[in-house]
């Protein structure tokens, strides 16, 4: 069965302070791995879609990295508007469904 | 607004009343998705249509939810018989079922149960 962990569960960092948040994944043939980002009360907002091992992706202060077991989100001198949850999800290749992670609360302060 | 819209926002209801919820796709998304999420969890998958055939289902969705995309446009997602524990976010999601198949959500619906 397809199962997403992600960790840690939350993190908070000072303005500036670079960290990674870690989402590791089991899954019957990866289509796809895919980072979101969530603010209370809203639907996850699409981040970064990620397909093969080695891959990286880049928006703002966020980087996105994939290898065969688990995937990085970076956030380099976050500020505090970055503070939300960030969820990773995979989908299986005969699936279409994506299977998130609980996700990891990020909290920036000034 | 281009995006996944959801109606209404909050519903609030009684054990035992049916409710049913709303979704409107991105224009031209063939692929429409149902989630639910609780508190502290991430999104859980419920159906999944494409056009108007619903294609997958998942166990979580229990003979008292019926989910229907007529026309193969917009969605509805109807509850019967609620519970508390049906409380929940439930959140729809479109894709235009290419090769990304990123999917978009909505606002979600906020469904409490007394």
């Amino acid at each position: 069965e397809d199962q997403v962990t992600q960790s840690p569960e939350a993190l908070r960092l000072q303005e500036g302070e670079s960290s990674s948040l870690n989402c590791s994944y089991t899954v019957s043939g990866l289509r796809g791995l895919f980072w979101y980002r969530q603010d209370p009360g809203k639907g996850p907002e699409f981040l970064f879609t990620l397909y093969s091992a080695g891959e990286e992706k880049e928006k703002e202060r966020l980087k996105a990295t994939l290898t065969k077991k688990e995937s990085f989100l970076h956030i380099t001198a976050p500020k505090p508007e970055d503070s939300a949850t960030y969820l990773c999800a995979v989908q299986a290749r005969v699936r279409y469904a994506l299977n998130f992670g609980k996700g990891t609360s990020l909290l920036v302060t000034p | 607004d281009t995006g996944v819209s959801q109606d209404p926002r909050h519903k609030i209801t009684k054990r035992g009343q049916n409710v049913t919820f709303r979704c409107d796709p991105i224009s031209e998304h063939n692929r429409l998705y149902w989630y639910r999420q609780t508190l502290g969890q991430g999104p859980e998958f419920l159906t999944y249509f494409q056009n108007e055939a619903q294609l997958e289902k998942s166990r979580l969705l229990s003979d008292r939810f019926s989910a229907e995309r007529p026309k193969g446009s917009f969605s509805t997602l109807e509850i019967q018989r609620t519970e508390q524990g049906d409380s929940a976010m439930y959140l729809c999601a479109s894709s235009s079922g290419g090769l990304s198949n990123e999917q978009f959500f909505g606002p979600g619906t906020r469904l409490t149960v007394l």
